[in-house]
């Protein structure tokens, strides 16, 4: 079983609906995080927590929330999707801030 | 300044050959230097890393060449091989930034067989 699983893979939804990616973690790691991947831009933080009661914005959280419901699980909402928050978003995990655990990643588009 | 600016963006390269990717970066303060190798469909999964106290870490055919006093930091890949064909991230992480990771745009490889 994966250590570092986000539902749903793929998505697709319309300009102004909710939306909410969730990660889930088997690796024990207090630090998870969520990132979005554009092509030629990399990755870019969205949010990050260092545990349950810990929750930080990253370089880009405009239009984003993020809840920590336990310390395996990190969810990431849109409250009213654009379309330029189509792209593939990443969940990861880590013990300290060196290597990073990602998980397989959701596809997202908002038309 | 928190940029790491990475090139090319795109790479092609024979089988055999050598890859190599250059990644610079601004922010004295970064402390680790990981490269990230990422294959279609798949998450970032950590390559080989460095710290700047060292010049050269290899890894079978992976090496991290470090220039710190040019603040600038390569991934060389030695025979590369048709399943090296991936994107690759330079990033860079510091305590005093709080163990954020600041991530490069990545380059596509593709080693032609």
């Amino acid at each position: 079983d994966a250590d570092v699983t986000q539902t749903p893979r793929n998505r697709i939804t319309k300009t102004g609906k909710r939306i909410m990616l969730e990660c889930s973690q088997t690796k024990g790691h207090d630090r998870m995080y969520w990132y979005r991947q554009d092509p030629g831009l990399g990755l870019r933080l969205i949010y990050y927590s260092f545990d349950v009661k810990d929750i930080n914005k990253g370089e880009i959280s405009d239009g984003y929330s993020v809840s920590r419901q336990a310390q395996a699980k990190f969810s990431l909402s849109l409250e009213s999707a654009i379309p330029n928050q189509t792209a593939l978003y990443f969940c990861a995990t880590s013990v300290t801030s060196n290597e990073q655990f990602f998980g397989p990643g959701t596809r997202l588009t908002v038309l | 300044q928190q940029q790491v600016k990475q090139s090319p963006q795109s790479l092609i390269v024979q089988k055999g050959g050598i890859s190599i990717i250059n990644c610079a970066y601004e922010n004295t303060a970064f402390d680790y230097f990981p490269w990230y190798q990422q294959f279609p469909g798949k998450g970032p999964a950590l390559l080989i890393a460095i710290r700047p106290d060292v010049s050269e870490k290899k890894e079978g055919r992976f090496t991290i060449s470090f220039n710190k006093s040019a603040k600038q930091f390569s991934l060389h890949i030695m025979d590369s091989q048709p399943g090296d064909s991936a994107t690759y991230f330079c990033a860079a992480s510091s305590r005093s930034g709080g163990f954020k990771t600041i991530f490069g745009a990545g380059t596509r490889l593709f080693v032609k067989a």
